[in-house]
């Protein structure tokens, strides 16, 4: 079965560097997204994508962080200048068009000291 | 803006006896409704969805969900747990705009005594 891949799986990073966490979603689906969980918490939207652009952001996606898809396959999450709160795990998902449920990758551990 | 409550943060169950996990919902309109588990160290996998229709979805693994709208509720249900069921399972509530973002319950941990 097709699944969503993310890279690295764990990434360790200083504070006020930029990280970006790499996604490669199911070949045919359309959209895509990022979420965050952070230690204990609940999962959290952060940002939607469809036909190379935003569709939608939460309020946690600030300045600091874009999202591109620079070629056929991959989806990308930047973070400009990491804080320590920006520690977590963050999750691509992809889905295919119509009514059809989030795929979730394994997420990325980001640990920011 | 919609909501999801999973009241129940840890459920204690013996391997074989049922289960149901709880989950209540806060919107204007019929959501989209998931169930996803989690196991240590790993991503979200989809158990079921309910987008329409006939109100009992049945997922992989043996679980059911049962969407009930009186309640904003779609509880999850098996009727014989298993060892390897023991893992933290999340409910998600979607709306058809145009990013159709998922918002997410705190979570159930399952722990399954043999």
């Amino acid at each position: 079965e097709p699944e969503v891949t993310q890279t690295p799986s764990h990434q360790v990073t200083q504070m006020g560097q930029e990280v970006i966490l790499r996604c490669v979603p199911i070949s045919n689906h359309l959209y895509f997204y990022w979420y965050r969980q952070i230690l204990g918490q609940k999962v959290e939207f952060l940002v939607s994508f469809y036909n190379n652009e935003i569709s939608e952001k939460s309020e946690i996606f600030d300045d600091q962080f874009s999202v591109e898809r620079p070629d056929g396959s991959n989806f990308t999450l930047k973070i400009r200048s990491t804080k320590l709160e920006d520690s977590a795990m963050y999750f691509c998902a992809s889905r295919d068009q119509g009514n059809q449920p989030q795929h979730f990758g394994d997420g990325t551990r980001l640990s920011i000291l | 803006a919609q909501s999801v409550t999973q009241p129940d943060i840890h459920i204690t169950v013996s391997e074989g006896a049922s289960l149901e996990l709880r989950c209540n919902y806060s919107y204007g309109a019929t959501p989209y409704l998931f169930w996803y588990v989690q196991s240590p160290g790993q991503g979200l996998q989809l158990l079921l969805k309910y987008f329409s229709g006939d109100t009992l979805v049945q997922g992989i693994k043996g679980f059911e969900a049962e969407f009930k709208r009186s309640q904003s509720s779609f509880n999850l249900r098996k009727p014989s747990v298993h060892w390897s069921d023991a893992a933290e399972y999340f409910c998600a509530v979607g709306i058809n705009n145009a990013g159709n973002m998922l918002t997410f319950g705190g979570g159930t941990r399952l722990m399954v005594k043999p």
